[in-house]
């Protein structure tokens, strides 16, 4: 199986500031087939990216996502203060599905 | 609009059984994989399994295989997960969540349900 390797475990931003979190793959994941989840306490997680680039339906332009093989990267460009949450990645370009241990992005 | 609602929080003693559910409303149930994804107090996503309401064709990680059971009734709607006897290290919240294939995007979740399993 593929593991996920998210770092940091935390991000300390200011709102405005650019976040950038980044998730390594233990093998190369197939067809680029990684999404990124955010999840605000007590909530479900919620789909922002996936193959990689493509954002969610209604996903704000300030994320971005990146990357291809064993390195991917979420980026949001300026953080207002809805996004900060908990981000995991998630690999499904091989079974069984695999999750990253998560990034908490908390106020500076 | 895509939902899918989960039952109930539980609350259960080691030893019981339990059967939670969630039910699909807003697209073609039956042309879609519903996978379940546990989470642990305080901890990350686990993926646990997944199931084709089309044809009950059912895979699961190797780390919940035997552990668990999901099933489905296409008639209703509804996919479930189920234990037949509880263990304390059960408690956790589990999301069921839709899938295109048995390889791609969760791209719609239930709300979880919130299993306790205490003596």
């Amino acid at each position: 199986e593929i593991v996920l390797t998210q770092s940091p475990a935390t991000l300390s931003l200011s709102p405005g500031e650019r976040a950038t979190l980044s998730c390594g793959a233990s093998q190369s994941v197939s067809g680029s087939f990684l999404a990124w989840y955010q999840q605000k306490p007590g909530l479900a997680p919620r789909l922002l990216i996936y193959d990689a680039s493509s954002r969610a339906t209604g996903i704000p332009d300030r994320f971005s996502g990146s990357g291809s093989g064993t390195d991917f990267t979420l980026t949001i460009s300026r953080l207002e203060p809805e996004d900060f949450a908990v981000y995991y990645c998630q690999q499904y370009g091989s079974s069984p599905l695999t999750f990253g241990g998560g990034t908490k992005v908390e106020i500076k | 609009e895509v939902q899918l609602v989960q039952s109930g929080a539980e609350v259960k003693k080691p030893g019981e059984s339990l059967k939670i559910s969630c039910k699909g409303s807003g697209y073609t149930f039956t042309s879609y994989w519903i996978g379940w994804v546990r989470q642990m107090p305080g901890k990350g996503l686990e993926w646990m399994g997944i199931i084709y309401p089309g044809d009950s064709d059912t895979r699961y990680s190797p780390s919940f295989q035997g552990q668990v059971t999901i099933s489905a009734d296409k008639s209703i709607s509804t996919a479930y997960l189920q234990w037949s006897s509880l263990k304390a290290s059960d408690t956790a919240m589990y999301y069921c969540a839709r899938l295109r294939g048995t390889t791609t995007r969760l791209d719609y979740w239930g709300q979880g349900t919130l299993v306790t399993v205490s003596s």
